[in-house]
């Protein structure tokens, strides 16, 4: 089946730090989803991105449609104690339905 | 927006006894979904969630250990059948909304 490699697994980063994370896979995806979970909490949706090419803010965080739509990357700026959490990417291969296709997540935990 | 209410947000069940996890949407939504979050993973889609007909089922999930309704185009429920400790896991609901897909903040089943 469709498979989303996600990494790093998790990372070690000072606050202040920029991060990066990214999700590579050989289908194409039509979207590409990034999403926070924090500890107790479903995820919540940080990006959404629906075109090859499309490099989309949200505050500090940047997120970027790869233009042969098999990957996808999140970068975080200047990381703050409440960025830590899971953050997950996840594809949609379809608009016909919504099944989405999950990466394994990257835990960012910020030293102290 | 859409805002997903669950419950029980968690709760600790007995060997072979059932759960029925409720899911509440704010709005009317056109797709409601059911995952689960096994300790440390991703997401796994159990099923879509149809309003008036039978759920749909992905591989590896059956009707009878995970019988889902689906009365109307806000509410659903999960029922978890004959658990086991394997069933502890997180449990989450999510919809279909303005062309996004919200999460409820997941029911945390443990299983002695």
């Amino acid at each position: 089946g469709q498979q989303l490699n996600q990494s790093p697994q998790s990372m070690f980063i000072q606050e202040g730090e920029d991060v990066s994370m990214n999700c590579t896979s050989s289908s194409i995806f039509n979207t590409w989803l990034w999403y926070k979970q924090d500890p107790g909490e479903g995820p919540v949706l940080l990006i959404a991105l629906y075109k090859a090419g499309e490099l989309t803010s949200n505050g500090r965080l940047t997120a970027q449609f790869g233009i042969t739509r098999k990957d996808s990357f999140l970068n975080i700026s200047a990381s703050i104690p409440s960025d830590v959490g899971i953050y997950f990417c996840a594809g949609l291969l379809s608009d016909s339905n919504y099944q989405l296709i999950w990466g394994a997540g990257t835990k960012l935990i910020i030293k102290p | 927006s859409a805002v997903i209410s669950q419950k029980p947000s968690r709760d600790i069940c007995q060997r072979g006894t059932s759960l029925t996890i409720q899911c509440q949407v704010d709005s009317q939504v056109t797709m409601m979904f059911w995952y689960r979050q096994q300790p440390g993973q991703s997401l796994t889609l159990i099923a879509t969630a149809n309003q008036g007909s039978e759920a749909t089922y992905e591989s590896g999930f059956v009707i009878d250990k995970f019988p889902i309704s689906r009365p109307n185009l806000t509410f659903s429920t999960l029922t978890v059948s004959n658990m086991s400790p394997e069933d502890s896991s997180i449990y989450l609901c999510s919809a279909r909304g303005s062309g996004e897909l919200f999460f409820g903040e997941g029911s945390r089943l443990t299983v002695l």
